[in-house]
């Protein structure tokens, strides 16, 4: 089966800029996740969809990030403006339901913010 | 929020030496995964565990569910450079959460 694909891999912009990253989850998976990873640290998650419902963005700094899962198939998670701290690289991951189902994880987007 | 503390935080060894890596919390998991993650990509999931002692093996590396299910630990035996990575324990809790651990960074020197 075709994995979880993210695009683009690698991303640099100057803070105050807007930045998107795009994620298409593996076929059938119901739940989509996106997460941040700052070098060398676990995972944080940012935002949480079951379908394309939303059920947890309570780490998600809605000032500046907003994500959308139309149609409960692919993704968008958008930064704007970007800030320094943004930097990091960025994770979607995908799993058959909610719960204790194994994640199915992209290879990321490092994004550099300078 | 629950945190998971994984320690070590980095760690070293030659080939062939064995290890353990703890993954620690003061909430209760409902089950825990370990995922391992090489440069460059994603998070790849190595097991589950779900019933407190239980032990799973996958090779060289055998896991272990905390009696009262506020632990895991894994354990590598005769390490190869293949094992380098980034190890990740993730917790799911009562809310039906998954919350990552801090990590280890494991290097092993050929």
């Amino acid at each position: 089966e075709a994995g979880v694909a993210q695009s683009p891999r690698y991303k640099i912009i100057e803070k105050r800029q807007s930045v998107a990253f795009w994620c298409n989850p593996i076929s059938g998976h119901a739940t989509l996740y996106w997460y941040q990873q700052i070098l060398g640290q676990g995972p944080k998650l940012l935002i949480q969809f079951q379908n394309n419902g939303v059920v947890d963005d309570s780490q998600l700094p809605k000032d500046r990030f907003s994500a959308e899962r139309l149609k409960g198939v692919d993704s968008t998670l958008k930064i704007q403006p970007a800030k320094l701290e943004d930097s990091a690289v960025y994770l979607c991951a995908s799993s058959w339901r909610q719960g204790g189902s194994p994640l199915h994880f992209g290879n990321g987007t490092r994004l550099t913010v300078t | 929020t629950q945190l998971l503390e994984q320690s070590p935080q980095f760690l070293s060894i030659q080939e062939g030496e064995n290890l353990t890596v703890y993954c620690n919390s003061s909430s209760v998991f409902s089950s825990l995964q370990w995922y391992r993650q090489e440069p460059g990509e994603g998070p790849v999931l190595l097991v589950t565990v779900v019933t407190g002692g239980e032990v799973k093996k996958l090779k060289r590396l055998t896991f272990q569910f905390g009696d009262a299910r506020k632990d895991s630990s894994l354990h590598i035996t005769a390490a190869q450079p293949g094992d380098t990575g980034l190890y990740l324990c993730a917790g799911l809790f009562g809310n039906e959460k998954l919350t990552f651990g801090t990590g280890t960074r494991l290097t092993i020197i050929p």
